[in-house]
Parts: C-alpha cells; structure tokens; sequence
C-alpha cells in the first residue's frame, strides 16, 4: 500500500520555540494533506486541510497563524508549531490523500517542555 | 458538525473469541472506513465501505455499511493476541475529510 512518512517521529522543545514537522508522500502524488492532532486516548482530531499550492484550510478553534501549514509540492506538506507551549504537547499524524483513499503517516511526539 | 458515536469504548476478551463493534451518525456519509491504531502509531486501513448495505470482509475481519448510510460495524473473529490496539471508525465528508469516531480500545488475553 502506500506510505506517507513523517519527520521527526519525536521531537522534545522548550516552551516559546517552533516546530516544525514534515510529511511525505513517498509512492504517490497527493492533492490533498491532512494534519490532525491526538491527544491520549483520544480520537484523532483534524486541525487543517493542504492543499498543494493554496492556503490551508483551518478547523474551527485551530489558529493558523499558531499553526502555520505549507504544501510546497505533491509530496511534501509541513507543519510549524509557533512559539510552542506545554498545551501544544501531543501527538501530530499527517495523511495524505490519492482521492481514492487516505494513508496516515506514523505520527510525530511532541513534547513542549 | 457531523459526530460519530463509536460503541463500545474498550473490550477486553478472551483470545479466540469474536468481537463486534460499531459507530452510529447523526448524517449520512456515502464513505465509511475502519482503522486500527497501534500506541504510537498513525492509523492503519482496514476496511473501506463505499456502498450502503456493503459487506467487505478482509481476512478474518468483516464490516458492513448500514443501508441508512448512517452506521457501520465492524467484527472480528477468532481474535488473537495481535489484535489489541484502538480501532476507529470514520465518515467521509465531502472535499475527503474524515470523521473519526471516538475509539474502540481492545485488549486481548491469551
């Protein structure tokens, strides 16, 4: 199947730093990327869609400016985490999309300390 | 927004029994997917359910898209100890957004 990886799969920051976290499409080409967050058993909460080429689209109560998005290309969409804090500490999955089927990345930690 | 109702929240069985879960929503979605998620791990695809009244099964696992195109279960038989992890239920909204349902947490004992 198709796989979409995601760098770093952890990451431990201190507080006011920014992060930033890559996915990639490695066998397709995604129109479409999709960054969610997850908190400890919780579901998986969709934060933004990317779309390559245009502006992100945000969830509601998801602050882009706080969460900045790129999609530079058909494989790769990153996510920077501004000015972290410990409230930003969770787990952070990509997908990206064929338009058929969506394939999740394994998933970035981050740790704000 | 649309909510999915995934029940039950977690199941703890014996190993070689079967296990049924299922997600129920407030909305139609014309797409419905089963994922299983390993601690640390993105989801994993398992089942992908494109037809109202479709029954796909994939290896020992079956799940079924409701005809009211507002629910969908999934079984698993015979289960095994590989089998423990989170596994969630998703709509797909238009423009391929997904919806998750809240989770099912399995455990297996051997």
């Amino acid at each position: 199947g198709a796989v979409v990886s995601q760098h770093p799969s952890r990451v431990i920051c201190k507080s006011g730093t920014s992060v930033k976290i890559e996915c990639r499409s490695l066998d397709f080409q995604a129109t479409t990327m999709f960054w969610y967050r997850q908190f400890p058993k919780q579901s998986l909460m969709l934060m933004a869609t990317s779309n390559e080429g245009s502006k992100a689209t945000y969830e509601q109560g998801v602050e882009k400016d706080k969460f900045l998005i790129n999609h530079a290309s058909l494989t790769l969409s990153t996510l920077t985490v501004t000015s972290a804090h410990p409230e930003d500490s969770s787990f952070y999955i990509c997908s990206a999309s064929s338009g058929f089927q969506e394939f999740f990345g394994p998933g970035t930690r981050l740790t704000v300390l | 927004g649309q909510q999915l109702n995934q029940s039950p929240q977690s199941m703890f069985i014996q190993e070689g029994e079967d296990v049924s879960m299922n997600c129920t929503s407030s909305s139609i979605f014309n797409t419905w997917l089963w994922y299983k998620q390993d601690p640390g791990e993105g989801p994993v695809l398992l089942i992908a359910l494109y037809k109202a009244g479709e029954l796909t099964s994939n290896g020992r696992l079956t799940a079924q898209f409701g005809i009211t195109r507002k629910d969908s279960f999934l079984n698993i038989s015979a289960s095994i100890p590989s089998d423990v992890g989170i596994y969630f239920c998703a709509g797909m909204e238009y423009g391929n957004k997904l919806v998750f349902g809240a989770g099912t947490i399995l455990r297996v004992k051997s």
